[in-house]
């Protein structure tokens, strides 16, 4: 069982706006360190965005982070086939001084 | 350019021990404030943090595993080691190494896929 919780699957049009949501407890998701994750099929996890809202270099602003109340959130506009894959959240827990992780959202491009 | 890569045994018994080396390139991991941290992922399963060590040889581990885990790093091969003791089939996974800086995974190694069975 993960200590971030995900909605297991996601899904949208091509061009569609998604939103991938991730909760936990304020001391994970209220952390300034809050992260997400794309990995695509047969991959591994590439950082997308950081600090709960910084996109990692190289990553489109299709990709935008947020936080509200006791969860973060990922949006991804213009949704492209390319998109499809798991998208993880993460955060940094002082207490064990190393990263709790969400059980991943699938997202499929219908 | 920083990368990082994985290797090791592809399948391991159980019992043993898995030894797994992290090879590091643009960036050393005496750099201050840089960190190499250790993530597994079983087969259709979610991320799961194992450690981390740090340029200054300070090291963490997760909870659950800490009696099973050692991390090292040798500076002059510019490489990063984890061994898990007793290995057992809930081991198998694909295992990431990661360069971390401010806390922040920002690269990962394209991961090694092992397998415990005998």
């Amino acid at each position: 069982q993960s200590v971030l919780t995900q909605p297991p699957s996601a899904s949208g049009t091509p061009g569609q706006k998604v939103t991938i949501s991730c909760s936990g407890s304020s001391s994970h998701v209220g952390s300034a360190y809050v992260f997400w994750f794309q990995q695509l099929p047969g991959t591994a996890p590439k950082l997308l965005i950081s600090r709960q809202n910084q996109r990692a270099s190289g990553v489109p602003d299709r990709f935008s982070g947020s936080k509200s109340g006791t969860s973060v959130s990922l949006a991804i506009s213009g949704l492209r086939s390319e998109d499809e894959g798991d998208y993880y959240c993460a955060a940094w827990d002082d207490g064990l001084s190393g990263w709790v992780f969400g059980g991943g959202t699938k997202l499929t491009v219908l | 350019q920083i990368t990082l890569k994985e290797s090791g045994p592809t399948l391991v018994k159980p019992t043993q021990t898995l030894t797994l080396t992290c090879t590091l390139s643009g960036f050393s991991i005496t750099n201050s404030g840089v960190g190499v941290g250790w993530i597994r992922q079983p087969p259709g399963k979610a991320l799961q943090w194992l450690g981390i060590i740090y340029w200054n040889d300070d090291v963490r581990y997760t909870p659950s595993l800490k009696t099973r885990l050692t991390i090292t790093k040798d500076s002059s091969t510019n490489q990063v080691v984890l061994i898990m003791t007793d290995v057992g089939p809930v081991d198998t996974a694909t295992y990431y190494c990661v360069h971390s800086l401010f806390r922040t995974p920002d690269v990962w190694g394209q991961g090694t896929t092992v397998s415990v069975s005998s």
